[in-house]
């Protein structure tokens, strides 16, 4: 089955600076790549996804990278503000499947 | 957009009891499912409940001890049998709001307890 590495576990940045989570996966079939943020007791919220025949996608401040040869794909966040304090999940579903497999998770802290 | 809801959002229970969890959709999904995401971990799907036909179960889960039923396109229930401390969890509902089968959007939890 796929399986999804998430790092770093921990991120602190400062205000205004960048953030760049990164994920591998396993399964060379998975084609769909969703990230998702999650704040202190509420759901995760899917801030971005692309696809695997989409190599960047970017939403205002938020980008994600897929580099398919390489099994690697990211999330780039710029001009971190204090409310992208958030635990962030990457995840991959494979590819003519629905089950959604979730890294560790990213702690993300901005400071001011 | 759709709206998700759970009941209840969160429970104390004594162990060796059960707890039914509903999840409700305003809008018909094809898909729905549900995860656990035990306390500072990551989510992990527990089942894909599917509409007139039994739920599938992933591996390390069994419909004993996590029972559902799909009795219609907006709904949903995940029972937790014969409840351990170690079930002590958030429960989630999940759908594919597009109908894509591949985004999924989730329910707020249902935040549970076992003493």
């Amino acid at each position: 089955g796929e399986n999804v590495e998430q790092h770093p576990s921990t991120l602190s940045v400062q205000e205004g600076d960048s953030a760049v989570i990164k994920c591998t996966y396993s399964d060379s079939a998975s084609n769909y790549f969703p990230w998702y943020k999650q704040e202190l007791g509420k759901r995760p919220q899917l801030i971005i996804d692309i696809r695997s025949n989409v190599g960047e996608k970017k939403d205002q401040r938020i980008a994600v990278t897929l580099n398919k040869t390489a099994k690697h794909f990211s999330l780039h966040i710029t001009e971190t503000q204090p409310e992208d304090s958030a635990v962030y999940f990457c995840a991959a579903i494979t590819g003519g499947g629905n089950k959604l497999t979730f890294g560790t998770g990213t702690q993300l802290k901005v400071e001011l | 957009s759709a709206v998700i809801s759970q009941k209840p959002s969160r429970d104390i229970c004594q162990r060796g009891t059960s707890l039914t969890i509903q999840c409700q959709v305003d809008s018909q999904v094809t898909m729905m499912f549900w995860y656990r995401q035990q306390p500072g971990q990551s989510l992990t799907l527990i089942a894909t409940a599917n509409q007139g036909s039994e739920a599938t179960y992933e591996s390390g889960f069994v419909i004993d001890k996590f029972p559902i039923s799909r009795p219609n396109l907006t709904f949903s229930t995940l029972t937790v049998s014969n409840m351990s401390p170690e079930d002590s969890s958030i429960y989630l509902c999940s759908v594919d709001l597009r109908g894509s089968t591949d985004t999924q959007y989730f329910g707020p939890g249902t935040r549970l307890t076992v003493l």
